[in-house]
């Protein structure tokens, strides 16, 4: 079993629709959960971060997280053309299982179809 | 400006000439890391450092080294470059260890013939 799992996807959504975004992870002492976007060719950059369990929102992003099922997920509200992008998804354990690494997924491809 | 700074950015060697990446922060960061990412593989984690002379192996070590003398360096060392070294590698850092997100560098894509 990988310890971060993703989708890989593509996931197409029309312009405008909500796109979910999934990610489990193995290791229930994870601390830290973090959502970046990839554009091809770029370095990854963050969306949101969250550390407690419920949702959290930051404008058109609503990170949701939920430890006891160990899952964590993305939704994009009003998806856009310019949120097409490969969405990381990483987890640290914050040193409570022995370890600081952060575990990246290997990414689900958003299409946000025009 | 806040930045992780990576060189080279692209480069092409041949097997066994040892190179180095270099990596620089400006933002006081006492976390610091070296990703490499491959297709269908992701980012994994090669080396990491916590704190000046701290560092740990993180999921692929193997042919890499690093140092971190300074706060705001951490350089990748490639003593005997291989092949399947070819990658698109990425720097970054973090305030806390594991409890801030991680900035990366541009990304240095290797090819070693």
């Amino acid at each position: 079993q990988k310890e971060v799992e993703q989708n890989s996807g593509p996931l197409s959504v029309p312009e405008g629709a909500i796109a979910s975004l999934n990610c489990t992870y193995s290791d229930r002492g994870s601390q830290s959960f973090f959502w970046y976007r990839q554009y091809s060719g770029k370095s990854p950059e963050l969306i949101m971060s969250i550390y407690s369990n419920g949702d959290k929102e930051d404008g058109r992003f609503t990170a949701q997280l939920n430890k006891a099922s160990q899952y964590v997920s993305l939704l994009i509200r009003d998806s856009q053309p310019s949120d097409s992008a490969t969405y990381l998804c990483a987890v640290n354990g914050g040193g409570a299982s022995g370890t600081y690494k952060y575990i990246f997924g290997t990414g689900t491809r958003l299409k946000v179809l025009a | 400006e806040a930045q992780v700074t990576q060189n080279p950015r692209y480069l092409i060697t041949v097997t066994g000439k040892k190179l180095t990446v270099t990596c620089s922060q400006n933002m006081n960061h006492e976390y610091m890391s070296w990703y490499r990412q491959d297709p269908g593989l992701g980012l994994r984690q090669i080396y990491y450092s916590m704190n000046v002379e701290v560092t740990d192996k993180g999921d692929v070590p193997e042919g890499y080294k690093v140092s971190r003398k300074e706060k705001r360096n951490f350089p990748l060392i490639l003593e005997s470059p291989s092949p399947n070294q070819t990658s698109l590698y990425f720097c970054a850092s973090s305030f806390g260890v594991g409890a801030g997100e991680l900035f990366f560098g541009e990304g240095s894509r290797l090819t070693v013939l």
